[in-house]
Formats: structure tokens, sequence, C-alpha cells
């Protein structure tokens, strides 16, 4: 399973936008990148995720490097409730099997 | 539209007892899987079921550890004569299908298991 890096945490202030960083320089063609997070006490809660294209959603933005060996999940503005831990997971296309790393921590100031 | 139901969301158990976890997928979805989450640890895969049917298990501890998706009913999964080491988050995913391509998986509150 190809492997993810991640810093073990950043902070934000509060209405900043904040970029959190993912290397994944052993992807495969066929390896999707997905992005989850995970509040205090709760389960996993997905973000975002996408192939080679930079993707939008409500919640969040996903730049894909033109190698596809980093990715950066953007929140525009961050607020105290985006306080989570973020992972970055690579799922090879059409399985299911999810290999969370231990994330980064994000720390929003008020 | 209910999410996915954990239950219970915390439980005791002695060392030697028997832990029982619950897990109803989301309406439609007939796919779950079941992850251990230790401490300050990122997720851990454990098993993989489709409706009656065990698909993976690779991430499941030899002894012990059991799991089953009946017809009807939830998903259990079930810990024989637990250990302090079986002390962790369980969290229970579901999905419509198994293609990870199409987008996301449905994650659960958990069920916070102690063994004391």
């Amino acid at each position: 399973d190809a492997k993810t890096t991640q810093p073990n945490s950043m902070e934000s202030n509060e209405e900043e936008p904040v970029h959190l960083p993912c290397n994944h320089s052993t992807i495969s063609g066929t390896d999707y990148i997905h992005w989850y997070r995970q509040l205090p006490s709760q389960g996993p809660e997905y973000v975002i995720h996408g192939l080679t294209s930079n993707v939008n959603n409500r919640m969040a933005s996903l730049a894909i490097a033109e190698d596809r060996k980093s990715s950066t999940l953007i929140l525009h503005r961050a607020t105290l409730r985006d306080a989570a831990v973020y992972y970055c997971i690579l799922i090879i296309s059409g399985t299911y099997k999810y290999i969370f790393g231990t994330g980064t921590r994000l720390k929003v100031l008020a | 539209n209910a999410g996915v139901m954990q239950n219970p969301r915390h439980l005791v158990r002695r060392r030697g007892q028997e832990a029982r976890l619950r897990c109803s997928p989301m309406k439609g979805h007939s796919h779950v899987y079941w992850y251990r989450q230790l401490p300050e640890e990122g997720l851990k895969f454990m098993v993989y079921l489709q409706k009656e049917n065990i698909i993976d298990e690779s991430g499941m501890p030899k002894e012990r550890f059991s799991a089953e998706f009946p017809k009807e009913g939830p998903s259990i999964l079930r810990i024989q004569q637990v250990v302090r080491g079986d002390s962790a988050a369980y969290f229970c995913a579901s999905s419509p299908s198994k293609s990870s391509n199409t987008g996301e998986l449905f994650f659960g509150e958990g069920s916070r298991l102690t063994v004391l």
C-alpha cells in the first residue's frame, strides 16, 4: 500500500486559510487521493477526494501536484469547528481498504 | 436518513468477558467495514463484510475476534475473553458499493471499549 506523509500538527488563526500538505511520492497511476477528518470523540468524516485534477466542494479544495507526488487540502476560512485530525489516504481504484496514517492535528486559534 | 448507527457508544468489560459491538449501516448500504483505533493512533482496518459474507478479514486478530453481517439485523463485532490491550475505539463504516473512486465511506461515532 502506498504511504502518505503528513506533518503531525499545524496551527491556524480563525478566519484564515489553511493549507494542509501531504506527500505521497510512491503513488501509482490508479491511486485516488482521499481526505478525511476526525473531530474529537467522533468517527472520521469524508472531506474530499481526487485523482489528477484539482477538486472543489463545499467543505474544501484539493490541489494535486502535476506529478501527483503531493497534494494539499485547502480550507478557505478556518473556523473553530475545523479543529480536527486530518487524514490523507491513498486508495487503489476499485478497492476498499483505507490505510489511515496518524494524520495532521489542526488547531484553530480564536 | 439516519447515518451509521453504532451501539453501545461506551462499553466496560472485565478481563475474560465478552464484548459485542453492533453496527447498523446507512439505509441502502450493503458494505460494512470495521476499524480499530488505539489512543493517539490512526484507524486500523479490521474486516470488510457484505451481507452474509466476510470479504476480507486480514486485519482481524486470528483469535478471540469475529465479525458477522447477517441477512437481517446489524453487523456484529464480537470479542471473546477480552484483555486490556483490546481497549480501543471501534468504528464501523458503510458504503453503497466497494468502489473507492465513487466517493466516501460513512463512519459511525464509534464504540469505546474499556477493559478493566
